[in-house]
């Protein structure tokens, strides 16, 4: 099983949808949680850390199930630019040290 | 602007060449990361400094040799690289590896294609 799996999509909304986007993590040590945007070409940018009690950033609504090992994110009235491969990240314990696992990503396309 | 700084942006390499890829930040993160991403793949981890010692090395082939000359630097050094190495390749940084809590800063990367 993979340490982290996310939906596959493509997801392709109208502008003003609600999406969901869902993942799975495979460590039950994972404690750090993060939902990060790729724009093409460009590098990864931290969109929202994934609390135990959920939270939320104007549109962006993230949710942890630790009993689950799944996390969420709902992204509200979608916009134009919105539309950017949306990648699930998960801590990985390693020893003494720890890394950031990546989801594979679900590319988002929001039309007009 | 980002706040990691990676140079060069584009390399075009032979397979004989030798080449190194630099990375710095000035946020005072005492841990630094590379990251190998293929196209349409999520980012895959290659190696993991810690106060400028290597703590992570996910079995990266010997023709890529890290560096870390201080807490602010950190260098990917290549040679006899093969074609399926081209890729962007990422820097990230972080407070520390063991309190990741705040997440990676990215650099913008480095394409590099090996013909």
């Amino acid at each position: 099983r993979k340490e982290v799996e996310q939906d596959p999509g493509p997801f392709n909304v109208p502008e003003g949808a609600t999406v969901a986007f869902n993942c799975t993590y495979s460590n039950s040590a994972s404690q750090s949680f993060f939902w990060y945007r790729q724009d093409c070409r460009k590098e990864p940018k931290l969109l929202m850390s994934v609390y135990s009690s959920g939270n939320e950033d104007g549109r962006f609504t993230a949710q942890l199930n630790r009993a689950s090992q799944y996390i969420s994110l709902l992204i509200r009235d979608s916009k134009l630019s919105d539309s950017a491969t949306y990648l699930c990240v998960v801590n990985s314990p390693q020893g003494g040290s720890e890394k950031l696992v990546f989801g594979k990503g679900t590319k988002l396309t929001v039309n007009p | 602007d980002t706040e990691v700084t990676q140079t060069p942006k584009h390399l075009v390499m032979g397979m004989t060449n030798k080449k190194s890829l630099k990375c710095e930040q000035h946020m005072g993160h005492r841990a630094m990361y590379w990251y190998k991403q293929k196209a349409k793949k999520p980012p895959e981890l290659m190696f993991v400094y810690s106060y400028e010692k290597l703590s992570i090395n996910e079995s990266v082939p010997s023709r890529f040799s890290p560096e870390c000359p201080n807490s602010s630097l950190l260098n990917l050094h290549l040679h006899a690289l093969q074609p399926e190495d081209s890729a962007l390749y990422l820097c990230a940084s972080s407070q520390s590896v063991t309190a990741p809590g705040y997440g990676y800063t990215f650099g913008s990367g480095t394409r590099l294609t090996v013909v």
